[in-house]
């Protein structure tokens, strides 16, 4: 089971991201994906999930209206795109598999290696 | 949004010491509870899952326990590749939270 994310991006303030996860090694539409960000010095901070299999998503609260997430299946890959970037955008976003078709109180069990955003103007 | 808090943020250790690191949920979460390792330049890998359950190939060395709110992740006989720092995550609730980490220096 792998999950290889897209490359590293440099982003000015305003502008936004869109960053991949393609899948492999298992059927993509068995598990929900998380995107999880991790900003230098803080804490790993859930942005939301996809359900592969019926498209349902779940966002935080903190990111509403500022993230999407996606999926192609005949791709076998996740996306997340954020909007309105600003510096404090600046991490580490990971995409992970959920153990769950859909997300119930389930847990995270393979993480893609992550990719680098650097917000600057 | 429940928050986790971690003990010790940082701990130096010696190899074959036994560690114990705690995690603190400001409400209880049952047995929705997990162990993550990260290793420097590495993503998160899953050690433990719910509270106490063991995962196919991480060394019995590491083990957990606990529910509600005060949960235990214990390293016995450490090794010098387990420097890395440890998260707990809850998933009782939404959002999904992680705890601090800890922070392992060999």
């Amino acid at each position: 089971v792998q999950l290889v994310q897209s490359g590293a991006e440099v982003k000015k303030p305003g502008a936004s991201v869109k960053v991949s996860c393609k899948a492999s090694g298992y059927t993509f539409t068995s598990n929900a994906i998380h995107w999880v960000r991790q900003a230098p010095g803080q804490r790993f901070e859930w942005m939301g999930w996809i359900s592969i299999g019926n498209g349902n998503t779940k966002y935080s609260e903190k990111f509403q209206g500022r993230v999407t997430i996606t999926r192609d299946t005949s791709a076998n890959t996740a996306y997340m795109e954020l909007s309105s970037l600003r510096s404090e955008d600046t991490a580490i976003y990971y995409c992970a598999r959920d153990t769950f078709y859909q997300p119930n109180q389930s847990y995270m069990d393979v993480w893609g290696k992550g990719t680098t955003v650097n917000v600057s103007s | 949004e429940i928050v986790l808090t971690q003990s010790p943020d940082f701990q130096s250790v010696t190899p074959k010491e036994k560690v114990t690191i705690t995690c603190r949920a400001s409400q209880s979460i049952g047995i929705t509870l997990h162990w993550y390792q990260q290793k420097a330049d590495q993503s998160p890998k899953l050690l433990i899952k719910f509270a106490s359950q063991s995962i196919s190939g991480v060394p019995s060395r590491f083990s957990a326990s606990g529910s509600g709110t005060d949960f235990t992740l214990t390293i016995n006989s450490l090794e010098v590749e387990d420097a890395a720092t440890y998260y707990c995550h809850q998933s009782r609730s939404l959002p999904p939270t992680f705890g601090q980490g800890t922070k392992l220096e060999i």
